[in-house]
């Protein structure tokens, strides 16, 4: 099984600064990665796959990087709406299609 | 557009079996594989297994595996998750989603409401 470990668990940063949010594959995913957004009370949304690819809807200061075991997610100039839960997941080998543990982001 | 709408909290007690639903609309139902992800309280999400509804092609988490059960019924667009005896620690929120294309080497770009689960004596 390919075991997803995100960084930091927890991320502090204020309103209108730059996030990073790393993600590290046991093994080579290659670039089937993709990244998760989740509020309280709601089902996650998808926001980048392909390691890079924004989804549909997806504004502009969300960007993803990255392939085989090391992977970023980076919001620039952070809103108030962005201040939620990340997960990464891998769709490379299954079963299962692994996900990270999240990192929660929070305002400073 | 695109819909899951999944069935209502339940409320059950241990030993209890349970199936709990996922209604497509919008799309091919048997053209796209559908997933279950288990949420516990407060905690992060675990991808438990998936269905391709056109033939019934099914594959489980080993962590999984042996624990539920993952069904379909193409005629009315629905995938289905199941357990034969409820344990407390079943207690959580879950999910059904989409694979976003129709190779199964895809995120899932479609989710459900979420179905909570609460199991208690």
């Amino acid at each position: 099984e390919t075991v997803m470990t995100q960084s930091p668990a927890t991320l502090s940063v204020s309103p209108g600064e730059r996030a990073t949010l790393s993600c590290r594959a046991s093994q080579s995913v290659s670039s089937n990665l993709a990244w998760y957004q989740q509020k309280p009370g709601q089902a996650p949304r998808l926001l980048i796959y392909g390691a890079s690819t924004r989804a549909t809807g997806i504004p502009p200061r969300f960007s993803g990087s990255g392939s085989g075991t090391e992977f970023t997610l980076t919001i620039s100039s952070l809103q108030s709406e962005d201040f939620a839960v990340y997960y990464c997941q891998q769709y490379n080998i299954w079963p299962p299609y692994s996900f990270g543990q999240g990192t929660k982001l929070e305002i400073k | 557009e695109v819909q899951l709408v999944q069935s209502g909290a339940e409320v059950k007690k241990p030993g209890e079996s349970l199936k709990i639903s996922c209604k497509g609309s919008g799309y091919s139902f048997t053209n796209y594989w559908i997933g279950w992800v288990r949420q516990m309280p407060g905690k992060g999400l675990e991808w438990m297994g998936i269905i391709y509804p056109g033939d019934s092609d099914t594959r489980y988490s080993p962590s999984f595996q042996g624990q539920v059960s993952i069904s379909a019924d193409k005629s009315i667009s629905t995938a289905y998750l199941q357990w034969g005896s409820l344990k407390a620690s079943d207690t959580a929120m879950f999910y059904c989603a989409r694979l976003r294309d129709p190779s199964s080497s895809s995120p899932f770009g479609y989710w459900g409401q979420g179905t909570l689960v609460t199991v208690s004596s």
